[in-house]
């Protein structure tokens, strides 16, 4: 079964871009992942669907400092000129058939 | 707009029971697959149920097998989700969250609810 890992927090300072990183066990370097973004008090939020090819498809509204990337089994998630409302827990997801998977989530502090 | 909105969230004693309910709009709720998923205090998310492909496929994840039941009513545009045998472990906040697709392969949610609130007490 896939597994996804990301780093349980990360730091950056207002006005300064930060990038987070989701790793897929071994033998799924080739899933697709979305990113999901959860402020405080808040219901998720959809930010992308990234593709192993690094191509992603983003939600309805997301600003254009939001992106992603890939290479081998790590799926990033950049986010440039940092505000303060970006101060959340970010996820990665993935699925296959019949399964639904989350990584641990990645707080983030700006 | 999409929106989701969940109710039938609140305080229950172990081993009783309590239906979720999410109403959805702003989409043609029949074309879309639809999934539940969980927060636990201090934890991060955790899918717990949903559906792929057509209606009589269901999911469960192995922490909820056999206590919970997802359904939906297309023509209410809602989905449901059935918690029996309630366990402590099992207080969270309950998103329900929509699929960018029905496909029987997965797919991701691309659209949240703002959760409810379900407590497990001893």
């Amino acid at each position: 079964q896939v597994v996804l890992t990301q780093s349980p927090s990360a730091s950056a300072s207002l006005g300064a871009s930060v990038k987070l990183t989701c790793t897929l066990s071994s033998g799924h370097s080739s899933y697709d992942i979305a990113w999901h973004q959860q402020q405080p008090e808040k219901g998720p939020r959809y930010l992308m669907k990234l593709r192993s090819d690094g191509s992603h498809t983003k939600g309805d509204g997301i600003p254009e400092r939001f992106s992603g990337s890939s290479s081998g089994a790590e799926r990033y998630l950049i986010i440039s000129s940092l505000q303060s409302e970006d101060e959340a827990d970010y996820y990665c997801q993935t699925w296959g058939t019949g399964i639904w998977v989350f990584g641990g989530g990645t707080k983030l502090s700006v | 707009e999409v929106q989701l909105l969940e109710s039938g969230g609140g305080l229950v004693q172990r081993g009783g029971s309590l239906r979720l309910s999410c109403v959805a709009s702003g989409f043609t709720f029949s074309s879309f697959a639809m999934s539940w998923v969980r927060r636990a205090p201090g934890k991060g998310l955790e899918w717990v149920s949903g559906f792929s492909g057509s209606t009589d496929n269901t999911n469960y994840a192995d922490s909820v097998k056999g206590r919970f039941t997802i359904s939906r009513d297309n023509s209410k545009n809602t989905l449901y989700l059935q918690m029996n045998n309630l366990r402590v472990e099992d207080t969270a906040v309950y998103f329900c969250a929509k699929g960018s697709s029905s496909s029987t392969r997965g797919y991701n949610f691309d659209y949240w609810g703002q959760g409810a609130l379900v407590t497990v007490s001893s």
